[in-house]
């Protein structure tokens, strides 16, 4: 069974903070998605990637960067925690283009 | 956005009853899928029906699909308590890479 590890369940942040978000495949799949969930608002598209090294805009970059410098890992980075990225969290790798996400658990981030 | 939507947000039934959720989307897709969340958790995909597929059945699980309506259903059959969740659509787009979710239908079933 594919396993997708988010390091973190919950974590609390201060306003201006550089905080990492990991995330971890182990079925070797292309391509990773991170996502953020808020109330009435459903999913939404951070960034991308589909090969290490590379990466994609989602609908909601801004505030955000990310990293893969290995294929099973993808790190979201927030470079200045803002209140307004207090959120759910949501990782999710794929084998190919189009194929059914594997989500890990999500990480509940405060910013205070 | 090309988020689709997803009807009705909320959905309260008793149990042994049918369940019925909507989504509609904006543009043609390569295929569309329905995903599961419990509480608290991360989405678990249910089922994938492709743009040229009608219908697909997966256990008590049926979904349509109508590219003229742009639009598909999920209906859950004889349902329990344990249906319990949050249920999203999302769509891969013609020609595109990303999945993109609507907002969920949130069931509650009463036992």
């Amino acid at each position: 069974d594919v396993k997708v590890t988010q390091s973190s369940r919950y974590l609390v942040k201060r306003t201006g903070e550089k905080v990492f978000l990991e995330c971890v495949q182990d079925m070797d799949h292309e391509n990773m998605f991170w996502y953020r969930q808020d109330p009435g608002l459903g999913l939404r598209l951070i960034y991308f990637s589909y090969d290490v090294k590379m990466k994609e805009k989602g609908d909601i970059p801004e505030g955000y960067s990310v990293s893969r410098e290995k294929k099973e890992r993808f790190s979201l980075i927030l470079e200045s925690a803002s209140t307004n990225q207090t959120s759910m969290y949501l990782c999710a790798s794929s084998p190919t283009g189009g194929s059914p996400l594997h989500f890990g658990n999500g990480t509940r981030l405060t910013v205070t | 956005s090309q988020q689709g939507e997803e009807d009705p947000q909320a959905l309260s039934i008793q149990e042994g009853e049918n369940a019925t959720m909507n989504c509609s989307y904006k543009t043609s897709i390569n295929n569309l899928q329905w995903y599961r969340q419990n509480s608290g958790r991360g989405l678990v995909h249910l089922i994938l029906i492709r743009s040229n597929e009608r219908e697909k059945h997966s256990g008590r699980l049926r979904v349509t699909l109508d590219t003229s309506k742009k639009s598909s259903s999920l209906l859950i059959t004889a349902s329990r308590a344990a249906d319990t969740a949050s249920y999203f659509c999302a769509t891969v787009y013609t020609g595109g890479f990303k999945t993109i979710f609507g907002a969920g239908t949130r069931l509650f079933v009463k036992a």
